[in-house]
């Protein structure tokens, strides 16, 4: 079966980084995707991975290893309002979108 | 980017009532929208893809005579809840995909039903 995993909830410092992991388990890999979706909110797009390595887009990097299975979305200088759930979603060989079930991340002053 | 739109917000009813849900691609012509289902601190869960011009595909599970889908032009899908029960309260979300080589999705605002 297809499976992606993350941590359910972590917890962080105002001003701190934090790693949120993502390892996946998908019938064929055509990208992978982060998203953050803020209570009550939809999702909005973060990061698309599909090579092996680092994304840099301002504050959030993300990390693809696909001999892996492995994603990581980095959260630097983080502020309140990165209080949110972050989801990892993998296109598979149909080029269906699999999501993982969020991880819920709380950010405390 | 583009830019998907969800309409209602949010909607109660009675049960028993139906309910549509619009979605529209405000910039940008969709062939394909997603209709997505989320319960409270649960991921997304596909319902449906809807297909512009011909039948929606529908996820195992999800009942087809329940949730109408329309996808009537380029711009526009629809998602309908006939006979509403609260059991069917819960978050519903569409998206779209963007024209970039990722296919990223943008989503619609969400619409957070409610079945008295």
């Amino acid at each position: 079966g297809q499976n992606i995993d993350q941590p359910t909830e972590m917890t962080a410092t105002e001003g701190a980084i934090v790693q949120i992991n993502c390892t996946y388990q998908t019938s064929g890999f055509n990208g992978l995707f982060w998203y953050q979706q803020h209570a009550g909110e939809a999702p909005t797009f973060l990061s698309y991975n599909v090579l092996d390595g680092l994304e840099e887009k301002g504050r959030f990097s993300s990390f693809l290893s696909r001999s892996k299975g492995y994603s990581y979305l980095l959260l630097k200088e983080l502020q309140m309002k990165d209080s949110a759930s972050y989801l990892c979603a993998v296109k598979d060989s149909n080029y269906q979108l699999i999501w993982g079930a969020g991880t819920k991340l709380i950010i405390k002053p | 980017g583009a830019v998907v739109s969800q309409h209602p917000s949010w909607v109660i009813c009675k049960s028993g009532t139906s309910v549509k849900i619009e979605c529209r691609s405000l910039d940008f012509q969709a062939t394909t929208m997603f209709w997505y289902r989320q319960f409270p601190k649960q991921s997304l869960m596909l319902m449906a893809t809807s297909n512009e011009g011909s039948k929606a595909t529908y996820e195992q599970g999800v009942e087809k005579d329940k949730f109408l889908i329309n996808h009537a032009s380029l711009t526009l899908s629809t998602l309908t809840v006939t006979s509403a029960h609260p059991e069917d309260s819960s978050f519903y979300i569409c998206s779209a995909p963007g024209l970039g080589d990722s296919g990223e999705l943008f989503f619609g605002e969400g619409s957070r039903l409610t079945v008295l």
